[in-house]
């Protein structure tokens, strides 16, 4: 589980609610992001990735929608699941040709059942 | 069957000592990649490989070698451990897809440094 104190961004929600996970992104050249989801003792599994030049992109039971006035990307979770329970990073590349996913801080997603 | 594997798991040692951590891709992928997760889940690049070639260094300590003996494999080597080491070291590899890059981890291995 969990250690304490891990100081993540937290959302809980009950089983089938949608879920609506934020990130603020730093850099204005950034060209494309992806959503990763870790669940407990496993490594980072890619969700869905979206381009700049896009607004929009849907998966299965999951959207990405990206704003870059404001530098704003979030993950719509469709019917929340127990097993969507995870933390979920949202990640840039910030670094042109030579791709460089730098990591966003990471949201800690409960799902009660 | 596993794409990106890395061991060992876990490792316990000692201050001073010298480890080293193995990956392996399967996919065929050209580019691999070294990522430090700390305590507190924040994930930071080290070290990316493209065809066995150093292309990204993010100013870590030289104690921290990686070795890249072909394109299937990128191994981490760690002279004189020290505490703040300790974390989940992630290998990964990566594949372009028509949206862009796409990196898939390895299941971690969780370093601890006494």
């Amino acid at each position: 589980g969990e250690s304490v104190g891990l100081h993540l961004p937290t959302l809980s929600v009950q089983e089938g609610d949608n879920s609506i996970i934020n990130c603020a992104y730093s850099n204005s050249a950034s060209d494309y992001f992806i959503w990763y989801k870790q669940e407990s003792g496993k490594g980072p599994q890619f969700i869905i990735d979206i381009r700049s030049n896009m607004d929009k992109r849907q998966g299965q039971r999951v959207t990405v929608l990206l704003n870059k006035t404001v530098k704003h990307l979030s993950l719509q979770i469709a019917a929340t699941q127990p097993g969507d329970s995870a933390v979920y990073f949202c990640a840039e590349n910030s670094g042109g040709s030579n791709y460089k996913l730098t990591f966003g801080k990471g949201t800690l997603l409960t799902v009660n059942p | 069957d596993t794409a990106v594997s890395q061991t060992p798991k876990y490792l316990v040692t000692q201050m001073g000592n010298d480890k080293s951590i193995k990956c392996e891709q399967n996919l065929g992928h050209d580019t691999m990649y070294w990522y430090k997760q700390d305590s507190k889940k924040f994930l930071k690049i080290m070290f990316s490989y493209n065809n066995k070639e150093l292309i990204i260094n993010e100013t870590v300590p030289n104690r921290f070698s990686p070795k890249s003996p072909d394109k299937a494999h990128l191994n981490l080597h760690i002279n004189s451990l020290e505490l703040g080491d300790s974390a989940v070291y992630f290998c990964a590899s990566s594949q372009i897809t028509g949206v862009g890059e796409k990196l898939f981890f390895g299941s971690g291995t969780q370093l601890s440094v006494l």
